[in-house]
C-alpha cells in the first residue's frame, strides 16, 4: 500500500535556525509531491509541489524541496525560519496517471520560539 | 469566489446518532475528498469523488458514506455515530491542471466530538 512517511512529529526551532523536515514515500509509479502548511486556526494550504522538471522546488515564505527520486523523498528545507513559521506540516503523494487520491503523511509540528 | 465552503463548524453528538456534514465549493473542480484528522496520524483519506455521480473509498472508509449528486456538493454522512469518529474533518476540492498534479483547496473543516 501506498504510504508517507514523515521523520519528526515534533520540532522546536529558535529564529534565524535552519529548517529540514524530511519526508519518504513508497510509490511504484510516477508522483506528484506536495507540501502542505496549517498554521494556528486556518486550514491547509499549499506550500509547495513538484510534478515534473527541476527537481528542487521553491515556494511561498522562502520554502523549498529536493525531489530525490532515488530515495523516494521530498525534504521540506527553509534556511532561516521565523516565529510566524510556526505550523503543522504535511507531505503529500499522488500518482500522476489516474492519480487524484492523494495520501498524507502525519505531519510534524514546528514550533519557532521568539 | 468562496472556495470549499464547510458546515458545521462544530457538532457534538451522541453515540448511535446520524448526521451530515456539509461541503461544497465554487470552483467547478471535478475532484472532491473527504479527510479526517487526528493527532499524530495526519489526514486520513475517507471517501473522494473524481465526479458528479462517482465515488470511492479511500483508506479509513468504515461507517461513512458518501455521494455526489452535483459537481458542486459533497456531503459525508455518518450513519451510527461512534466515539472513535472524534475528528476534525476536512473537505477538499481539486481539479487536473495541464500537470495533472491535483494540487487540493481546502475548507476549514468540522470538528466532531461523539460522546
Amino acid at each position: 500500500a501506498q504510504s508517507v512517511s514523515q521523520h519528526n512529529h515534533h520540532v522546536i526551532l529558535s529564529e534565524a535556525a535552519s529548517l529540514e523536515l524530511g519526508c519518504n514515500y513508497s510509490y511504484g509509479g510516477t508522483v506528484n509531491l506536495f507540501w502542505y502548511v496549517q498554521y494556528p486556526g486556518q486550514h491547509l494550504q499549499l506550500l509547495l509541489k513538484y510534478f515534473s522538471g527541476d527537481p528542487l522546488v521553491k515556494g511561498i515564505k522562502g520554502f523549498e524541496a529536493e525531489f530525490i527520486k532515488s530515495k523516494f523523498s521530498f525534504n521540506l528545507r527553509k534556511p532561516s525560519v521565523q516565529w510566524s513559521d510556526t505550523a503543522e506540516y504535511f507531505c503529500a503523494v499522488n500518482e500522476r496517471t489516474g492519480g487524484f487520491k492523494t495520501i498524507f503523511g502525519a505531519g510534524t509540528r514546528l514550533f519557532v520560539k521568539a | 469566489n468562496a472556495g470549499v465552503t464547510q458546515t458545521p463548524k462544530f457538532q457534538v453528538l451522541k453515540t448511535g446518532q446520524s448526521m451530515t456534514l456539509q461541503c461544497a465549493q465554487d470552483m467547478n473542480h471535478e475532484y472532491m475528498s473527504w479527510y479526517r484528522q487526528d493527532p499524530g496520524m495526519g489526514l486520513r483519506l475517507i471517501h473522494y469523488s473524481v465526479g458528479a455521480g462517482i465515488t470511492d473509498q479511500g483508506e479509513v472508509p468504515n461507517g461513512y458514506n458518501v455521494s455526489r449528486s452535483t459537481t458542486e456538493d459533497f456531503p459525508l454522512r455518518l450513519l451510527s455515530a461512534a466515539p472513535s469518529q472524534t475528528s476534525v474533518y476536512f473537505c477538499a476540492s481539486s481539479y487536473d491542471d495541464r500537470a495533472a498534479s491535483y494540487e487540493q483547496y481546502f475548507g476549514p473543516g468540522t470538528r466532531l466530538t461523539v460522546t
